[in-house]
């Protein structure tokens, strides 16, 4: 299964945009990308996913690299409620998908 | 979204009793849905892949008998968690996708405690 790399931790300011980068060096073809939240003491929430052109839905956008290598899961205007721990993930598309692996994940904080 | 269910929520039980974990997917049919185990402050881990009608798939490490799964219909799985110990203690989680979509969806996962 190819991995994704992620920071740890990052902080973001209320209703400020807050950038969260993946490193997915070996991202093969059939590889779609995907981004699930997870709030304490819940089952992960199915944010976006893209293969390889930019995605914008509700909650949020994901840009991907052209080389497919990297993406970046863009908040708009982060929220106290954005507080959780971001998971990017490859998954193969159809055939109901395939099993999805997480790795540890961003721990995002927001400040008022 | 599509919606998947897990019954119940929490659980207490006492060492060496079984507890079964319920996971349903309440508008679509899922011939394939995942269990997980979370452990305090650590990411979910797959324990196996549960075949509608078939046996089955466990990770490497997860004893296949003492994690009993049962996918006996296109909409519900089980975990069964034999002869529970402490160190059971988790949040399992399942999930499911519909065939011809790619994004999962997550039930709200269950707190087992085992004293």
């Amino acid at each position: 299964d190819a991995k994704t790399t992620q920071p740890n931790s990052m902080e973001s300011n209320e209703e400020e945009p807050v950038h969260l980068p993946c490193n997915h060096s070996t991202i093969s073809g059939t590889d779609y990308i995907h981004w699930y939240r997870q709030l304490p003491s819940q089952g992960p929430e199915y944010v976006i996913h893209g293969l390889t052109s930019n995605v914008n839905n509700r909650m949020a956008s994901l840009a991907i690299a052209e080389d497919r290598k990297s993406s970046t899961l863009i908040l708009h205007r982060a929220t106290l409620r954005d507080a959780a721990v971001y998971y990017c993930i490859l998954r193969i598309f159809g055939n109901q998908g395939g099993k999805l692996i997480f790795g540890q994940g961003t721990e995002l904080s927001v400040k008022p | 979204g599509a919606v998947v269910s897990q019954h119940p929520s929490r659980v207490i039980c006492k060492s060496g009793t079984s507890v079964k974990i319920e996971c349903r997917s309440l508008d679509f049919q899922a011939t394939t849905m995942f269990w997980y185990r979370q452990f305090p402050k650590q990411s979910l881990m797959l324990m196996a892949t549960s075949n509608e009608g078939s046996k089955a798939t466990y990770e490497q490490g997860v004893e296949k008998d003492k994690f009993l799964i049962n996918h006996a219909s296109l909409t519900l799985s089980t975990l069964t968690v034999t002869s529970a110990h402490p160190e059971d203690s988790s949040f399992y989680i399942c999930s499911a996708s519909k065939w011809s979509g790619t994004e999962a969806f997550f039930g709200q996962g269950t707190r087992l405690t085992v004293v």
